[in-house]
C-alpha cells in the first residue's frame, strides 16, 4: 500500500526565516510527486511536480527536490504570504490517475 | 480560464435527504475525479472517471455514486446521506494518461449532514 507522510504538521517560522517540509513516501513504482499549496477554506492549488530522484524545481522562493525516498520543500526568506497548508502527493503505479496525499503541514509565517 | 466548478459551495442537509454536489471543468480533461478532506485524514479519492461512462471506486466509495454522461461534468450524488459523509469535498480533473498530467482542484463543496 502507498504511503506519503508529511512533516512536520505544523511549523511556525518569523519572516525571511528559511526552513524545509519533509514529505517521506512508500510506494510501488513513483510516477510523479507532487507539491500543493492549500489556503483555508480553498481547493489545492498545483505547485510542483518532480519524477525522479535528483529533480529540482523552483518557483519564487520555494524549490522543491526529490530522492529516491522522500522529497523536499525548501522555502528561503519566507514571507507571511506563505502562510498556507502545504501537501504532497504522488501517483504510482498501483492507483492509476488517483493522487495518494500525505497529512500536510501547516505553514505560519509571523511577520 | 481554467476552472473547475463545484456547486453548491455550502450545505447544510438531513440525514436520509438525497443530495448532488455538482461539478464542471472547462478545460476538455479526460479524467475526473472527486476527493473528500477530513482534519488527520488528509485528502481521500471517492470515485474517479478516466473519461465519458468510465468510472471507477477510489478508497472511500461507499455511500457514494458518481455518473459520467458527459466530458465536462462529474456529479457526486449522495443518495442517503448520514453524518459520516459531513466532510469537505473537491472534485478534480486532468488530461488522462502520462504520469505528470496536473490535477487541478476545484473550490471545494463544505457539506453538513445533521
Amino acid at each position: 500500500e502507498d504511503q506519503v507522510t508529511q512533516s512536520p504538521e505544523a511549523l511556525r517560522l518569523q519572516e525571511g526565516e528559511s526552513s524545509s517540509l519533509n514529505c517521506s513516501y512508500t510506494v510501488s513504482g513513483l510516477r510523479g510527486l507532487f507539491w500543493y499549496r492549500q489556503d483555508p477554506g480553498k481547493g489545492p492549488e498545483f505547485l510542483f511536480t518532480l519524477y525522479s530522484a535528483g529533480e529540482e524545481k523552483e518557483k519564487e522562493r520555494l524549490k522543491a527536490t526529490l530522492t529516491k525516498k522522500e522529497s523536499f520543500l525548501h522555502i528561503t526568506a519566507p514571507k507571511p504570504e506563505d502562510s498556507a497548508t502545504y501537501l504532497c502527493a504522488v501517483r504510482t503505479n498501483n492507483a492509476g490517475n488517483m493522487l495518494t496525499f500525505g497529512g500536510g503541514t501547516r505553514l505560519m509565517v509571523k511577520p | 480560464e481554467a476552472q473547475v466548478t463545484q456547486n453548491p459551495r455550502y450545505l447544510i442537509t438531513v440525514t436520509g435527504k438525497k443530495l448532488t454536489v455538482t461539478c464542471s471543468q472547462n478545460m476538455n480533461h479526460e479524467y475526473m475525479s472527486w476527493y473528500r478532506q477530513d482534519p488527520g485524514l488528509g485528502l481521500r479519492q471517492i470515485y474517479y472517471s478516466m473519461n465519458v461512462e468510465v468510472t471507477d471506486k477510489g478508497d472511500v466509495p461507499e455511500g457514494y455514486k458518481v455518473s459520467r454522461k458527459e466530458k465536462r461534468n462529474f456529479p457526486l450524488i449522495l443518495e442517503s446521506p448520514s453524518p459520516n459523509q459531513t466532510s469537505l469535498y473537491f472534485c478534480a480533473s486532468s488530461f488522462s494518461g502520462g504520469a505528470g498530467n496536473t490535477i487541478y482542484f476545484g473550490e471545494g463543496s463544505w457539506l453538513t449532514v445533521v
